[in-house]
């Protein structure tokens, strides 16, 4: 199957800093990626829908100023959480869809980010 | 709005078949999918349905019914390695974007 990278894995950070992640898609392009949040023991809830060449759309309840998308080119995402709060610590999953195969495919998963705000 | 539930946890014996089930209330339905989550790892594909019946893949079967808004995933001959959760998501055409919603997942405990 298709591979999607993270980078980094893993990331500690003081409160109030900044920290950017990025998401590759490696041997295909991906004019969507997803980027989804989860907590433990909880849902891979999404959080914005990346779309290459132009602006993400965020879904309710998420501050597109506080989490910053970019999708610069067809295999490259980068989500920065702004100003990192204890409360934004959690595990950041970013998932790519190859489009070239149509609607009926799967989502490809990266290894995911966590996060730790201290 | 979208509603998917599945159950929290469940236990079961290496060599013994469980079945995980996943109801789903849904605008649209264009597809459910099943996925493998281990601890601290990101889901990894399993199979997706967008027709009534089984299908099946190897020790993994899943089952889909859409007029009772049922799937159930099916795991034979069970390993300790399939300790896991397991997430059912179902995609539909919200909004054209035809971006899967999440279950909380079930957790899968696989004992000796």
């Amino acid at each position: 199957g298709a591979v999607v990278s993270q980078h980094p894995s893993r990331v500690i950070c003081k409160s109030g800093t900044s920290v950017k992640i990025e998401c590759r898609s490696l041997d295909f392009q991906a004019t969507t990626m997803f980027w989804y949040r989860q907590f433990p023991k909880k849902s891979l809830m999404l959080m914005a829908t990346s779309n290459e060449g132009s602006k993400a759309t965020y879904e309710q309840g998420v501050e597109k100023d506080k989490f910053l998308i970019n999708h610069a080119s067809l295999t490259l995402s980068t989500l920065t959480v702004t100003s990192a709060h204890p409360e934004d610590s959690s595990f950041y999953i970013c998932s790519a869809r190859d489009l070239g195969q149509g609607l009926d495919n799967e989502q490809f998963f990266g290894p995911g980010t966590r996060l730790t705000v201290l | 709005g979208q509603n998917i539930d599945q159950p929290t946890e469940m236990t079961a014996t290496e060599g013994a078949i469980v079945q995980i089930n996943c109801t789903y209330q849904t605008s649209g339905f264009n597809g459910l999918f099943w996925y493998q989550q281990h601890a601290g790892e990101a889901p990894t594909f399993l199979s997706y349905n967008v027709l009534d019946g089984l299908e099946e893949k190897g020790r993994f079967s899943s089952f889909l019914s859409r007029s009772k808004g049922y799937s159930y995933l099916l795991l034979k001959e069970l390993q300790m390695k399939d300790s896991a959760s397991y997430l059912c998501a179902v995609r539909s055409p919200s909004g054209g974007s035809y971006i899967p919603t999440f279950g909380r997942g079930t957790s899968l405990i696989v004992h000796p």
